[in-house]
Parts: C-alpha cells; structure tokens; sequence
C-alpha cells in the first residue's frame, strides 16, 4: 500500500536534548512538509521541500532542522533550542504545490520530560 | 494568500445531511478549494476539492458560487463516525515557491450526536 509512515507514534524526550522524527513516504511525490499541531488549533508549517537536496523553511522553523537526502524521506530533528517542543507533528507529501492534495502520516507525538 | 473563515463547531443528527460553509474573500485566480478531514490523534485526510460549480465524488460535494468568496462542504446522511474537525484550505496546486504558504485555520468541530 502506498502512503506515508511517521515514527514513533509517541515520544518522550528530556529538556535540553535533541530528537529526530522519522517521515518515510512511497508515493513517489516530489513535495513533502511537517506541520506542527497545537490543542485545538490548525497546522502550521515548520519545512518543506520540494526536491531533493533542497528545502525551505515554514512560519515556525526555528528549533527545527530537516534533510533531504531521498526522496522518500524527510525526517525532522527538534532541537534543544526549540522553547515549547511538545505538540504533534505530521508530515505530509503532494505531488505538486501546497493547495494540491496532501496525504498526511499518522502523526508524532513528542513530550518534552 | 487566501484565509479563510470557518464556524468553530457545528452539531447535527445521525442520517441528517450536514452543509459546513467556509468563507474565502480573497480567493486568486489560480486557487482551488480543498477540504480535509481530522480525527483525534490523526493526521487529516483529503475529502474533496474543487475550482467552481459543483463537485461530488463517494463521500461529499462540494458547492462554489459564481463569485468562489465561499464554498459549502455537503455530507449526506452523517453517522456518528462523522465526527471530526473539517479544515477549508484555499491554494494554488501548481505553485511551489518558498514564500507561498498555505494557512491553515483551527477548521470546524463537527458532532454528530444519535
């Protein structure tokens, strides 16, 4: 089945140190995103990329770094340096720009300890 | 960029048909209209999308005046399993450039009751 897979479901992380969110997709899309998600709110972008080896930054990019070395993946490490880490993240891919259909991961959902 | 503006909650009925209506005053040219569909703890997934008129396919239509400052989400005959968050999104599909970013609202609590 072709689709996007997040990991871990969860995660727990301890104040100061940095974690990496795995996003693989097989739907051969040239654009993929992560989003953060707050309580009761909308997504907002963190990255995106639109190729490999080239990404751009979202509204919200600080304490964030991506790569895009494969096409099929694109994980996110939130830094130390990120003040309010904990949230659930998704990662998404399009076949074409961001008001094309999206399809969305499962989601990550990261606590900071 | 287009916003867009979504009642924040909406209840109705098992077997009742269900319209969500978004409002997009400054929808572009080249922007369609897309809708999406969240559960708890899940990422949104895509439920229909449309540039004008009418549009329906196995689980929604989608309805856009003449002018496209709105669009109205129909869900025909709603279960209970209906009950999500619905997002309105308004964007260009072909465009990919680093200063185009799409907004995406808080959407519509939708609660569907017995």
């Amino acid at each position: 089945d072709g689709g996007i897979t997040q990991s871990p479901k969860y995660l727990f992380r301890k104040e100061g140190q940095n974690v990496t969110l795995s996003c693989e997709q097989n739907l051969n899309h040239d654009a993929m995103y992560w989003y953060r998600q707050d309580p009761g709110q909308g997504l907002r972008l963190i990255y995106y990329s639109q190729i490999v080896n080239d990404f751009q930054k979202g509204d919200i990019a600080e304490g964030y770094s991506v790569s895009r070395e494969k096409k099929e993946s694109f994980p996110l490490t939130v830094t130390s340096a990120q003040k309010n880490p904990t949230a659930f993240y998704l990662c998404a891919s399009s076949i074409g720009g961001q008001g094309s259909e999206a399809f969305f991961g499962q989601g990550t959902r990261l606590t900071v300890v | 960029l287009a916003k867009t503006t979504q009642p924040i909650s909406m209840d109705s009925y098992e077997g009742q048909e269900v319209n969500i209506t978004c409002s997009h005053n400054n929808i572009a040219t080249n922007d369609y209209i897309t809708w999406y569909q969240q559960f708890p703890s899940q990422g949104p997934r895509f439920i229909i999308q449309g540039y004008k008129t009418k549009v329906t396919n196995e689980v929604a239509s989608l309805f856009i005046p003449a002018d496209r400052k709105s669009s109205t989400l129909s869900l025909p005959r709603v279960s209970l399993s209906d009950t999500a968050v619905y997002y309105c999104l308004v964007g260009d599909r072909f465009l990919m450039d680093s200063n185009y970013q799409l907004i995406w609202g808080a959407g519509t609590k939708l609660i569907i009751k017995p």
